[in-house]
Formats: C-alpha cells, structure tokens, sequence
C-alpha cells in the first residue's frame, strides 16, 4: 500500500523562504512529484525527483532522500501568489499492480503581506 | 508544456442521469490517461487508468459499471457517470502522459477539472 503524509496547513511571509515536508511509505518506489494546485483548479507541475539529492528550478526546489522516505519542497522569494495547496506524490504500485501517482493529502500554503 | 483539456468544465444534472466528462490531449499523444476524483480540501484519488485500445483498469472500491471510461483513440478519453446520485458530486480530473516527442514521459499534464454537482 501507500501512506503519504504531509502538513496540513502552513502559512509564511511574503519575501521569505518555506519549506514543505513530504514523508511516504510505498512499494515499487518509482519517483516522486510535487503539483501545485490553486483551489477549483487542477494541478500543475513544479518537480519531478527519481535520485537522490536537490532538484532546483527557478525559485523552487525539491529534496528526496529514497532511503529515509522524505522530500520537502523549498519555496523562496516568496510571492502572494504562492498561496496554494501543494500536492507531493508518490508513483509506485497500486493495489491493482499498475504504477500509478498516489497523491498527499496537500498542504494549504498561505502567503501573508 | 503539452496541454490537457476537459469537456465540460461544470455540470449539474438530476439524480438517475448519466453525465459524460471528456478529457483531450490537445498537441500529443497519450496511451495512458488517468482520471482522479476529488472532494472539497481533500487530495485527488485515483479512479482508473484509461489504456488507449483496450478495457481500463480500475482501483479498488471503484464501480466499473457505475463509472464507464472509453479510450479509443490516443488522444481522447471519456468518463460517464451512469445513474448519478448526489454522493457522486465532485470534481473531476484527468490527466495524461506523453508517450512521444522529446518530454520526460514521467510527468502527467492534468485537466483543468470537472466539476460535478448532482441534485
């Protein structure tokens, strides 16, 4: 099975850094995502890790560690328009067998003035 | 990036209906789609995988019959909600995967969502 567990909720500064933890227990390990969803919307991708290590791009970047089963996602410089619920994912095998995304329960970012 | 869409984006229908969502990939094309479901504050859940050419293949606890998904060709992929009932409200997403041109083929480009409300 798979068991992805990350904040609820977390509120931050505009300007500052923040940094969004995602820890996961899956089987088949295969990757792991982080979306970025404004509510009503649909996701849209920020990251993709499949090694271990920092992936950056822009003023977002993400962690994985595969051995401890943890990511974060590191936001910086950040804008009112951060505001949103980040989604970290996992791809590994269903219970049907089939590689799929398991999806946290999201993590509502509020950017404050 | 590679663009999904979602027809309709809202729809609200009577109780006992069938209501039909469609999901294009507009400039690729997609074997594989995926359609998501969502409630209010809550993550998306995975329903099925839509395979182009062949039956779908359904997560546990997802009535096959109840949710009817049609993947024929490589660039559409369909969801009928048959004999809706307001427990059914909700949104809906899709999403593909390349499985051509130059992108990595791990990311999954969502729709912008459907949006189900059953009376």
């Amino acid at each position: 099975g798979q068991n992805i567990d990350q904040p609820t909720e977390m509120t931050a500064t505009e300007g500052a850094i923040v940094q969004i933890n995602c820890t996961y227990q899956t089987s088949g390990f295969n990757g792991l995502f982080w979306y970025q969803q404004h509510a009503g919307e649909a996701p849209t991708f920020l990251s993709y890790n499949v090694l271990d290590g920092l992936e950056e791009k822009g003023r977002f970047s993400s962690f994985l560690s595969r051995s401890k089963g943890y990511s974060y996602l590191l936001l910086k410089e950040l804008q009112m328009k951060d505001s949103a619920s980040y989604l970290c994912a996992v791809r590994g095998y269903m219970d049907t067998g089939r590689r799929a995304l398991t999806f946290g329960s999201g993590t509502r970012l509020q950017v404050q003035p | 990036g590679a663009v999904v869409s979602q027809h309709p984006s809202w729809v609200i229908c009577k109780s006992g209906t069938s209501v039909k969502i469609e999901c294009r990939s507009l400039d690729f094309q997609a074997t594989t789609m995926f359609w998501y479901r969502q409630f209010p504050k809550q993550s998306l859940m995975l329903m099925a995988t839509s395979n182009e050419g062949s039956k779908a293949t359904y997560e546990q606890g997802v009535e096959k019959d109840k949710f009817l998904i049609n993947h024929a060709s490589l660039t559409l992929s369909t969801l009928t909600v048959t004999s809706a009932h307001p427990e059914d409200s909700s949104f809906y997403i899709c999403s593909a995967r390349l499985s051509d041109r130059g992108f990595s083929y791990n990311e999954q480009f969502f729709g912008p969502g459907t949006r189900l409300t059953v009376l």
